[in-house]
């Protein structure tokens, strides 16, 4: 069974600090596709990335950074300069690839104060 | 441009009263799911539809039901609301299910008050 774990259930920074969100996830698939999504107030879940589990290069886009180790089994998240509207609940989540649904963590609820 | 598409984005039903949600896509994908979000949880996978093959999770209840009358469109019923079924309830898609192609792209959700 597949699981994926968010330790995080919220986090309050102010504008500009640097923060990290944690993801730890759980598959006995060899090939397989990690996601980060992003939920504002408004309900609609944004796609952010996807990596595949045979590709552990991290990825940097604008002030957003993802650190993929398939060593401790994370796929963590960074917000460099953090900004109000980075204030949302972002969830990772793992699939198996073809036609499976997802298998979503609990989500950090991540709060930017001004 | 709005690619998945959620009507009504909020909907209010009777306890018992049969109600249906729509979905539909304007990225020719393949693949169709519905998703049951409930208050500060995790999405949580109900079905989808592979083409025109339709694949129930097994923990799906027997009240939830689903339709797809053709590639852009998909349905989903619930036949007898309960109170435990207000939740947001989100659709999403993705073009097949090769390698590679696994992204889900969902629409803005509706969400649900039984009454």
């Amino acid at each position: 069974a597949q699981k994926v774990t968010q330790a995080q259930t919220e986090i309050s920074v102010v504008e500009k600090e640097d923060v990290t969100l944690d993801c730890v996830y759980e598959t006995r698939d060899t090939t397989y596709y990690l996601f980060w999504y992003k939920q504002p107030p408004s309900g609609e879940l944004v796609f952010l990335i996807r990596r595949n589990s045979f590709d552990e290069q991290n990825e940097i886009s604008g002030r957003y950074s993802w650190n993929f180790q398939k060593s401790t089994s994370s796929f963590n998240f960074t917000i460099t300069a953090s900004q109000v509207v980075d204030s949302a609940v972002y969830f990772c989540a793992l699939s198996g690839g073809g036609a499976d649904g997802l298998t979503f963590g609990k989500g950090t609820h991540l709060i930017i104060q001004p | 441009d709005a690619m998945v598409i959620q009507n009504p984005r909020y909907q209010v039903t009777q306890f018992g009263k049969p109600v249906t949600l729509s979905c539909s896509q304007t990225l020719n994908h393949n693949v169709m799911y519905w998703y049951q979000q409930k208050s500060s949880q995790a999405p949580k996978l109900l079905f989808h539809y592979y083409d025109k093959d339709f694949n129930n999770e097994a923990d799906t209840p027997d009240n939830f039901q689903s339709r797809r009358p053709n590639t852009s469109f998909c349905f989903l019923d619930i036949r007898s609301p309960g109170l435990g079924d207000a939740a947001m309830y989100l659709c999403a898609t993705s073009r097949d299910g090769g390698v590679g192609t696994d992204t889900q792209y969902f629409g803005p959700g509706t969400r649900l008050t039984v009454l």
